[in-house]
């Protein structure tokens, strides 16, 4: 079973629709999430992390962590064109001082 | 504030050649890590750094990667030999401490022919 999973998509949306990407992770232990973002050829980068129950929020992004649940969710509001990448979900495992990514979810912006 | 920092960027070798590859992380980060991206694929991470000891090793194949962060700073991973299965992007990435997040350098494109 992998650690984290998450669709490869790719998922596409109109731009200025919200876009809806989800992740879902196999151990309890896990602390920490990040989103990060990769552009084709590009090395990842952070989007926003999160670890606490519930919303974060910047700007048009907002991450979403459900614990009981093993999900962690990335929602992009008023996607542009320039949001087009893969998206990347990482969980942090305190016990192990490891962290694991997922294969990445593909996202197109169509103008 | 210089980021992270890995050459060379680009690298074709035969089958059976080695290679290294080199990473200075952003100063002052004590968590070093090297990932192994395929095409399509999520990193997969290779070794993982505390300072100049291995924290997790578990996914390196011993048997040809071999990597090194000595005085804590700089790391060089190695493949010695090299199979065609290898060519991918090679990332080296630094965190302040463990669990905080990654930074990114601009990864080594290794093509194995």
């Amino acid at each position: 079973q992998k650690e984290v999973e998450q669709n490869s998509g790719p998922l596409s949306v109109p731009e200025g629709a919200i876009a809806s990407l989800n992740c879902t992770y196999s151990d309890r232990g896990s602390q920490s999430f990040f989103w990060y973002r990769q552009y084709s050829g590009k090395s990842p980068e952070l989007i926003m992390f999160i670890y606490s129950n519930g919303d974060k929020e910047d700007g048009r992004f907002t991450a979403q962590l459900n614990k009981a649940s093993q999900y962690v969710s990335l929602l992009i509001r008023d996607s542009q064109p320039s949001d087009s990448a893969t998206y990347l979900c990482a969980a942090f495992f305190g016990g192990y001082q490891k962290v694991t990514f997922g294969t990445g979810t593909k996202l197109q912006v169509i103008p | 504030e210089a980021g992270v920092a890995q050459s060379p960027r680009y690298k074709i070798i035969e089958k059976r050649q080695s290679v290294a590859f080199w990473c200075n992380p952003i100063s002052g980060h004590a968590t070093l890590y090297w990932y192994q991206q395929i095409l399509g694929q999520g990193p997969k991470l290779l070794i993982q750094f505390q300072n100049n000891g291995v924290v997790d090793d578990s996914q390196l194949p011993k048997d040809r990667f071999s990597a090194e962060r000595l005085k804590g700073v700089d790391s060089t991973l190695k493949i010695q030999p090299a199979k065609l299965e290898d060519s991918a992007v090679y990332l080296c990435a630094s965190s302040l401490v463990w669990g905080e997040t990654q930074y990114f350098g601009p990864g080594t494109r290794l093509l194995v022919l």
